[in-house]
């Protein structure tokens, strides 16, 4: 059985560094095809991906993100942790961690967190 | 990086509905296009993935075709649970999600 749980804080001072962690079980991000995504949606809009860590440590992101942005993990805890730093109240929103399968025509997000709301304010 | 626009941006069905939601992307991603319901602010369910292929427990009334840079998702039969929010979203370049289609109740 999947589980993806993200943990965090929900409020973060404007300019400060927001550390995310996805505690999952279920799977082994070791395993080929295995990756693990992070995602966001501000209140009332559209999904927004983030950055991804695949199973061979590669790490992709959002282009419009990639200098604030950064993702690892610990195979041996079964954790990604996300870093963003710089927060701006504009970075409010639900914070999902996602595992991703990969392989051959296919690259999907089937298991998803329940969300952790961050709010950035003063 | 690639767009991505979903048509309509809302609709309103009946139960029994046929209902198609299209998918464009800005240059083509191949089959590697993904379709989401989400409901009531919870985190989003992979419905199809690589276009067409139905995900494990979804109901069969769910169907994706396309290839390029044109996709559609149809529901035959709109039922009760179905009133959500659609995402489209693509992995051939990066990842992409569309924005969005609110199907309610007319």
């Amino acid at each position: 059985q999947v589980t993806l749980r993200e943990s965090g804080p929900a409020l973060v001072r404007p300019t400060q560094t927001l550390t995310l962690t996805c505690s999952f079980s279920g799977f082994s991000l070791s395993k080929n095809g295995m990756c693990v995504g992070w995602i966001r949606q501000p209140p009332g809009k559209a999904l927004e991906w983030i950055a991804r860590i695949d199973w061979d440590d590669d790490e992709h992101y959002n282009t419009s993100l990639t200098e604030r942005v950064t993702i690892s993990k610990d195979t041996s805890k079964n954790q990604v942790v996300l870093t963003m730093t710089d927060m701006d109240p504009v970075d409010t929103a639900t914070y999902y961690c996602a595992r991703i399968l990969a392989g051959n025509d296919r690259d999907y997000f089937d298991f998803w967190g329940q969300g952790s709301l961050v709010t950035v304010s003063s | 990086d690639i767009q991505m626009t979903q048509s309509p941006t809302s609709l309103s069905a009946s139960v029994g509905d046929r209902v198609t939601i299209t998918c464009r992307t800005s240059q083509t991603v191949s089959t590697y296009l993904n379709w989401y319901q989400q409901k009531g602010g919870k985190a989003p369910k992979l419905l199809i993935y690589s276009a067409s292929r139905l995900h494990g427990g979804v109901p069969s009334r769910f169907s994706g075709s396309g290839s390029g840079t044109e996709f559609t998702l149809t529901i035959s039969s709109l039922q009760t649970e179905d009133f959500a929010t659609y995402f489209c979203q693509q992995s051939y370049t990066d990842i992409t999600f569309g924005p969005g289609t609110k199907v309610e109740l007319k």
